[in-house]
């Protein structure tokens, strides 16, 4: 399977523990990005690499959230200190060259309890 | 504010019919548009994408139309199967920070069910 992969597909954990989450996208793909979705929305955009470089964060990616992207491969995001509200699809998607076709993992589902 | 809507929530069809899913925008600085499919417990899957140069794109069952002055576009599906039955979300583009950079802009989503 040469897809984008996520791991863990699923994640339940108490409210104030640090999680993290892994993506490994496509090989030859250099760009990745996060995006979160919420119950009854569409994915919303969180940050995206360009190789190992983050370019764009999103204003809805507190202090608490951190993502890297150490040799341009797989990325991992960082939430510490979770909140109730952090409980959602966390999606990574990768592309080769321009954006126009993003192709998504199954996604990392955090439940916050 | 939302700037990619799908006002219809959910839409019924039967097999064999057109399926019509209807997607509004408010930002003119989309230049890209994007359809992707969506099962349950599953990532998006990249459907049909059109460019805002262009007003019509075609692929197999699957015709995405853009009104620019309308801001408005739509995906056709003829003849839908079961199988098409799925969570449809529309996309933007927009570059930003200087043009290099691109993040996908979504709609919430309409369900299709196509009854056989």
């Amino acid at each position: 399977d040469t897809g984008v992969s996520q791991d863990p597909r699923h994640k339940i954990t108490k409210r104030g523990q640090n999680v993290t989450f892994r993506c490994d996208p496509i090989s030859e793909h250099n760009r990745l990005y996060w995006y979160r979705q919420t119950l009854g929305q569409g994915p919303e955009f969180l940050t995206y690499f360009q190789n190992e470089a983050q370019l764009e964060k999103s204003r809805l990616l507190s202090d608490r959230f951190s993502a890297e992207r150490p040799k341009g491969s797989f990325s991992t995001l960082e939430i510490q200190r979770t909140e109730q509200g952090d409980s959602a699809m966390y999606l990574c998607a990768s592309s080769l060259g321009l954006p126009n076709e993003q192709f998504f993992g199954p996604g990392t589902r955090l439940t916050v309890l | 504010d939302q700037q990619v809507k799908q006002n219809s929530p959910s839409l019924s069809v039967q097999e064999g019919r057109i399926s019509i899913l209807n997607c509004d925008y408010t930002n003119s600085m989309f230049d890209y548009f994007l359809w992707y499919k969506k099962y349950p417990a599953e990532g998006p899957t990249f459907l049909i994408s059109i460019s805002s140069i262009k007003d019509k794109n075609e692929d197999g069952r699957f015709t995405v139309f853009l009104n620019k002055s309308a801001k408005h576009l739509s995906l056709h599906i003829v003849p839908s199967q079961p199988g098409d039955s799925a969570v449809y979300f529309c996309a933007a583009i927009s570059a930003v920070s200087g043009g290099s950079n691109y993040k996908l802009t979504f709609g919430k989503g309409t369900l299709l069910t196509v009854n056989p």
